[in-house]
């Protein structure tokens, strides 16, 4: 079966510098979500989006955005990069109709050196 | 507001024990749901289970079962003749609602380590 599908996997920027990451959920899903995950912690949710639309919005810094495209891709762009922002960023997908769990892809490894 | 309390960090078995890890949860909600995911060494989240809260009925998958007590908030997960391969870290997770774009809430997570 499909599975949500993250580039690029691993990304090593400089700080201040900007980074673009990439989701596609799985087909027929119509939410995605975005979470971070800083070594030896928990997931943190960021953002999701419901049919192109801003839905939920967690504690997502201002210098991060992302948007979902009409082909239900999503796309998370942070700029001015903190050493802090380097961490595992997961996108997941969901369908609202049901079954409503969150499948995860695989994640992005983010370094800010 | 949402919590999840894994009061478990870590657990070491040796292989074939069984092992129960414990999730407390916290919300004001009176619908909502419940998950468990894993997460290997490998870094993948992986889904096990969505309960919903009107619900209670316990659920058994192979060696994983799972027990929903709405009275004392709690949805703990038992892997029974624990192997190698059950080592990772298990995550609980909470959502006040499903469908439109609702957050997880997670735990702290529980470390599980199998030895043989």
């Amino acid at each position: 079966a499909a599975g949500v599908i993250q580039s690029p996997r691993h990304l090593i920027k400089e700080k201040r510098e900007t980074a673009t990451l990439k989701c596609y959920p799985i087909p027929r899903h119509d939410t995605v979500y975005w979470y971070q995950q800083g070594p030896g912690q928990d997931p943190q949710f960021l953002i999701s989006f419901y049919e192109k639309m801003q839905s939920d919005k967690g504690s997502i810094p201002d210098r991060f955005s992302a948007q979902q495209f009409s082909d239900y891709h999503s796309e998370l762009n942070m700029s001015s990069l903190e050493l802090g922002d380097s961490a595992l960023y997961f996108c997941a997908s969901s369908l609202t109709t049901g079954p409503y769990e969150q499948y995860f892809g695989p994640g992005t490894r983010l370094t800010v050196t | 507001a949402q919590k999840v309390t894994q009061a478990q960090t870590e657990i070491s078995v040796v292989e074939k024990e069984d092992v129960t890890l414990d999730c407390v949860y916290e919300t004001r909600d009176t619908t909502y749901y419940l998950f468990w995911y894993k997460q290997p060494p490998s870094g993948e989240l992986v889904f096990l289970i969505r309960r919903n809260s009107f619900d209670e009925q316990n659920e058994i998958s192979g060696r994983y079962s799972w027990n929903f007590q709405k009275s004392t908030s709690s949805f703990n997960f038992t892997i029974t003749a624990s192997q190698v391969v059950d080592s990772a870290v298990y995550f609980c997770a909470l959502s006040e609602a499903v469908g439109y774009g609702n957050k997880l809430v997670f735990g702290a997570g529980t470390i599980l380590r199998v030895k043989s």
